[in-house]
């Protein structure tokens, strides 16, 4: 099974500053990696799949990157609603998981 | 497409959870594979299982066990069973559409939060 690892646990920032995310994996995984946003008492949210692609309705403030095992989610321009959670996901051998999650938090 | 859970809030201990998810606006015979995840109060997201509308499954290895998914295609409903629960599987459960390349989850359910005590 492959295991995500999302660095850091939290992030404080303030609105308009840039958040970086990363997410690492146990194994390669080519770019089959997948970003949701979460608020809270929400369902998950699909931001980013296939490592790069902005999911309908997006903003282009969202940019997913990398490959293999090492992947990063950016916010260039944090606006109010993106202090939330966020998780990477991944399916392999018949079996998805996420990351633990990294909180963007207000500073 | 919507996705809706429905099922029992509370759970006795050693029972079974029993929960649907009833699709609309789209076909649960299409080619997406619908899937369970659950969050325990304050955790992270936590894969259970997928099935495809013939009835082919994939379940997390660490619930598999304990763990059946259905579909009926009569409703347009598919669901989850878990049986021999304890507290540690109160969460809120979710079900999603899943694709499987690129792999993501294009839409969920608001999530229905069952809590196993007696």
């Amino acid at each position: 099974e492959v295991a995500l690892t999302q660095s850091p646990a939290t992030l404080s920032l303030s609105p308009g500053e840039r958040a970086t995310l990363s997410c690492r994996a146990s194994q390669t995984i080519s770019s089959d990696l997948a970003w949701y946003q979460q608020k809270p008492g929400q369902a998950p949210r699909l931001l980013i799949y296939g490592a790069s692609n902005r999911a309908t309705g997006i903003p282009a403030r969202f940019l997913g990157s990398g490959s293999g095992t090492d992947f990063t989610l950016t916010i260039s321009s944090l606006e109010s609603e993106d202090f939330a959670v966020y998780y990477c996901q991944q399916r392999s051998s018949f079996s998805w998981t996420f990351g633990q999650g990294t909180k963007v938090e207000i500073k | 497409v919507q996705l809706q859970e429905s099922g029992p809030g509370l759970v006795k201990p050693s029972g079974t959870l029993s929960l649907s998810c009833y699709v609309s606006g789209d076909t649960i015979s299409s080619t997406f594979w619908w899937s369970w995840v659950r969050q325990a109060p304050g955790r992270g997201l936590e894969w259970i299982g997928e099935i495809y509308h013939v009835g082919i499954t994939d379940y997390n290895p660490s619930l598999k066990s304990r763990v059946t998914m259905s579909v009926d295609k009569s409703t347009n409903q598919f669901s989850l069973k878990l049986n021999s629960v304890t507290a540690a599987d109160t969460a809120v459960y979710f079900c999603a559409r899943g694709i499987r390349y690129p792999p993501r989850f294009d839409y969920w359910g608001r999530g229905t939060l069952v809590t196993v005590s007696s």
